[in-house]
């Protein structure tokens, strides 16, 4: 049980190349998200998918998509990367808990665009 | 304003102390208060969570205490260890979405 995989854990990208993150995870969880760590700044919510075949915006939407292909799989995709999307992504699964979902974090990608 | 201040930034703290991690919001719809713990290299885990509902949540050494009136929650770490040393998120839900907003993180060190 691996929990929340994400490829790659490192990449360097020139300004305007693009790429994209993968994620999948194996708890059989409906809901997924992807967040950006910036010093000082906390998580934000880039996209979420409340189950397959939905997405919806967060905070900080601008300059990426995603892709819900599956139950198990959430991509990122950076179409034309600025130095701005330098930071480390983070994709989370979650499951319905007390209260709330409970977020399950994979072990992020740091991303450097030049 | 949907904002969680969070304080202090940095904590430095003795092996046996106690530490204390600060967090304020304005936003009442607000539904559900989770601590997050983040090593290095690592991504953030759950580590113990409080309704509004409830004034105080104990889990071993970890200890929410809530206070609705004043829209403030604090982490408490008692006997704590140098394995404590991580970062340090608090987030709150907002309810009727799949929202989180986390605050800014504190970075704990404990020193043996």
């Amino acid at each position: 049980n691996a929990g929340v995989t994400q490829t790659p854990k490192f990449q360097v990208l020139k300004t305007g190349q693009s790429m994209t993150l993968q994620c999948a995870q194996d708890m059989n969880h409906n809901s997924m998200y992807w967040y950006r760590q910036d010093p000082g700044m906390g998580l934000r919510l880039i996209y979420y998918s409340a189950s397959e075949g939905t997405t919806d915006k967060g905070e900080v939407p601008n300059g990426y998509n995603v892709s819900r292909l599956n139950k198990r799989e959430f991509s990122l995709r950076l179409e034309s990367a600025a130095p701005s999307q330098t930071s480390v992504y983070f994709c989370a699964s979650s499951e319905p808990g007390e209260g709330s979902e409970k977020l399950f974090f994979g072990s992020g990608t740091q991303l450097s665009v030049l | 304003q949907q904002q969680v201040k969070q304080s202090p930034q940095s904590l430095i703290v003795q092996k046996g102390g106690i530490s204390i991690i600060n967090c304020a919001y304005e936003n009442t719809a607000f539904d559900y208060f989770p601590w997050y713990q983040q090593f290095p290299g690592k991504g953030p885990a759950l580590l113990i969570a409080i309704r509004p509902d409830v004034s105080e949540k104990k889990e071993g050494r970890f200890t929410i205490s809530f206070n609705k009136s004043a829209k403030q929650f604090s982490l408490h770490i008692m006997d704590s260890q140098p394995g404590d040393s991580a970062t340090y998120f608090c987030a709150a839900h907002i309810s009727g979405t799949y929202k989180y907003i986390f605050g800014t993180g504190t970075r704990l060190k404990v020193l043996a």
